[in-house]
């Protein structure tokens, strides 16, 4: 099977833009969460979605967004980039319905704001 | 509220064993997990233990739980230059995965 797949891998954005993440989890997987990494506030958790709903979000503005399409791919939107948005935005899918299952991640979205 | 903590860095020779340790806060947890983090790369799934076991082995890997002091550890046997990387600790239970900000493990020559 091919794994979590993450668009585009690199990215660079100007302060007041916005940005749009894609991720294309494992096949038959239906569940997807986003993380943001950074050097100093590790791997902080964004939001998951399942079956086209969100199911758990985690403690961020709302200038961050996503969403889930029918075939499972998932995009994350965020509007009215800051410097601070710069970071590895990391896609993760899992198999099972009930939470608490493995979840396998894809390489990332390198994203840089200026 | 939920938490998992590790230690930050570890340097340990070649050949030597490494051994990383996590707490979490979460008893309700179902799942813990070790993920393998490489530069540049995404988290990589090196091997998880249910809740109610107390140790795990995988080849060079040895995962140990202790549940009543929620303390998780894991140990790499024979440890080789190619195990420098950031080890996540996580706990899973509900619809979200609880990650510690990762051990970063330095391994010499």
């Amino acid at each position: 099977k091919a794994g979590v797949t993450q668009t585009p891998r690199y990215l660079i954005k100007t302060r007041g833009q916005q940005v749009t993440l894609s991720c294309s989890p494992i096949s038959g997987h239906r569940s997807v969460s986003w993380y943001q990494q950074t050097p100093g506030q590790g791997l902080q958790f964004l939001f998951e979605y399942f079956s086209e709903t969100q199911r758990n979000k985690g403690n961020f503005p709302g200038r961050f967004s996503g969403r889930q399409f029918s075939n499972s791919r998932s995009e994350m939107n965020v509007s009215t980039l800051e410097l601070g948005d710069s970071a590895l935005y990391l896609c993760a899918s899992s198999a099972l319905v009930a939470g608490g299952d493995t979840q396998y991640f894809g390489p990332g979205t390198r994203l840089t704001v200026l | 509220g939920e938490d998992v903590e590790q230690s930050l860095f570890l340097s340990v020779r070649e050949g030597d064993s490494s051994v990383i340790n996590c707490t979490y806060t979460d008893s309700s947890s179902t799942y813990l997990y070790w993920y393998k983090q490489e530069p540049g790369a995404g988290l990589q799934l090196l091997t998880y233990i249910f809740s109610n076991m107390d140790m795990k082995q995988d080849q060079r890997l040895t995962v140990l739980l202790n549940k009543k002091d929620k303390h998780l550890s894991l140990r790499i046997a024979d440890t080789q230059t190619g195990d420098s990387a950031i080890y996540f600790c996580a706990e899973a239970g509900g619809f979200k995965t609880i990650f510690g900000a990762g051990t970063r493990l330095f391994v010499k020559a």
